[in-house]
């Protein structure tokens, strides 16, 4: 199964900030299967992206996602108190379906 | 807006047989995939299995031989059942809506808490 790492484990940033998430998969796949959730304390993980970078319904366009590769990038360009929470990357490209560890965005 | 509601026993001893179920209030159980997905601190998010809206099943390798994914159209529900569950099996469990086979989730439950403890 391809595995995804995520990178940080924790960024610490300020409301007004760039955030830059990384996941690297542990092996190439053709299509850009990869989609990023949101997850707050308490609550189901929330989609953001899929397919690398389109984003799904409702989602503010401070939210942006690419690929480079087997390198996939979220992108926050301004952070919002409502931003602060950890994410996490999914690859579905192949079956079992995985998940990246997350990455924690925390206020500084 | 789809919205999916789980229910099912969230305390279960060691070799006891998990069993949750998923309620799809938006409709049917057509055109997509329907999908449990566990979270624990140790694992993180892991996909279980899923449901097509014609009945095909797909599971997790790691999990096959113990999970049985069901659904019943009528009612617009989908079941999990976990067999001889030990404390590893100790987790949140999500039911989500999934986009093709191994897609992408756009709509979760709530969650259900599972611990296994003797």
């Amino acid at each position: 199964e391809i595995v995804l790492t995520q990178s940080p484990g924790t960024l610490s940033l300020s409301p007004g900030e760039r955030a830059t998430l990384s996941c690297r998969a542990s092996q190439s796949f053709s299509s850009s299967y990869l989609a990023w959730y949101q997850q707050k304390p308490g609550q189901a993980p929330r989609l953001l992206i899929f397919g690398a970078s389109s984003r799904a319904t409702g989602i503010p366009d401070r939210f942006s996602g690419r690929r480079s590769g087997t390198d996939f990038t979220l992108t926050i360009s301004r952070l919002e108190a409502e931003d602060f929470a950890v994410y996490y990357c999914q690859q579905y490209a192949t079956s079992p379906g995985t998940f990246g560890q997350g990455t924690k965005v925390e206020i500084k | 807006q789809e919205q999916l509601q789980q229910w099912g026993a969230g305390l279960l001893k060691p070799s006891e047989t998990l069993s949750l179920t998923c309620g799809v209030d938006g409709g049917s159980l057509s055109l997509y995939y329907w999908s449990w997905i566990r979270q624990s601190p140790g694992k993180g998010l892991e996909w279980i299995g899923e449901i097509s809206h014609s009945g095909i099943t797909n599971y997790n390798p790691s999990l096959k031989s113990r999970v049985t994914i069901s659904s019943d159209t009528s009612k617009h529900e989908f079941s999990l059942k976990l067999s001889s569950v030990t404390v590893a099996d100790t987790a949140m469990y999500y039911c989500a809506r999934g986009w093709g086979l191994t897609g992408y989730f756009d709509y979760w439950g709530q969650g259900t808490q599972v611990t296994v403890s003797s």
